[in-house]
């Protein structure tokens, strides 16, 4: 029984297109992030949702949009795909904001693998 | 501007010895440093962390130790095992905004 899982799994697509990939957490955690892992393998946050509502967007273009329907879910929608939109993007999840490690650790999916052609 | 940094990409160990992995960061109001393990196909999985009021938390064959004057902290491993094979980050987390930061990572190799 997966903690956060991710669908799909690899996502090929031509430039230009719109795509959306989906994230559901069963952990009944509060916060939910994307994060982007480029080429170069740095893992770097996109986005953090708590309780539905956006809290971090770490200068991402405008073509990416975040939708969180419940707390449970993240998805995220990519418009006009580009070229350098190519890499593994990871879903998380984390009890909430606040103090305390626990709140604070966060669980992964297993990744997308996004490649544009 | 990279806040945290593992200046060694690559780490290669023997099966029984000890592994060291190394971050160094910048940022001085991190409050908690979170090592994360990552096979590859899989995401990232929680592997120890620390608080920084702390300077050495230990967890079974893992431990890590944080010098705050330097702004280093370093993943201890003994023994090392072939499981341990991996891709090892180090997290940092800004508590006010709850953002883990992730260095480059380290890919360990335990040769048996």
């Amino acid at each position: 029984d997966t903690a956060v899982s991710q669908t799909p799994k690899y996502l090929v697509t031509q430039m230009g297109n719109d795509k959306s990939i989906k994230c559901e957490q069963n952990l009944g955690h509060d916060t939910m992030y994307w994060y982007k892992q480029d080429s170069k393998k740095f893992l770097k946050i996109m986005f953090s949702y708590n309780n539905k509502e956006l809290i971090i967007n770490e200068t991402v273009p405008n073509r990416f949009s975040p939708k969180s329907p419940d707390k449970a879910h993240l998805n995220l929608h990519i418009n006009s795909l580009e070229l350098g939109d190519s890499a593994v993007y990871f879903c998380a999840s984390s009890s909430g904001t606040g103090t305390g490690l626990v709140k604070n650790i966060q669980y992964f999916g297993a990744g997308t693998r996004l490649s544009v052609l | 501007d990279q806040q945290v940094k593992q200046n060694s990409p690559s780490l290669s160990v023997q099966e029984g010895r000890i592994s060291i992995l190394n971050c160094d960061y910048t940022n001085s109001m991190f409050d908690y440093f979170l090592w994360y393990k990552k096979y590859p196909a899989e995401g990232p999985t929680f592997l120890i962390s620390i608080s920084s009021i702390k300077d050495k938390n230990e967890d079974g064959r893992f431990t890590v130790f944080l010098n705050k004057s330097a702004k280093h902290l370093s993943l201890h491993i003994v023994p090392s095992q072939p499981g341990d094979s991996a891709v090892y980050f180090c997290a940092p987390n800004n508590n006010a905004g709850n953002m883990l930061t992730f260095g480059g990572g380290t890919r360990l190799m335990v040769k048996p």
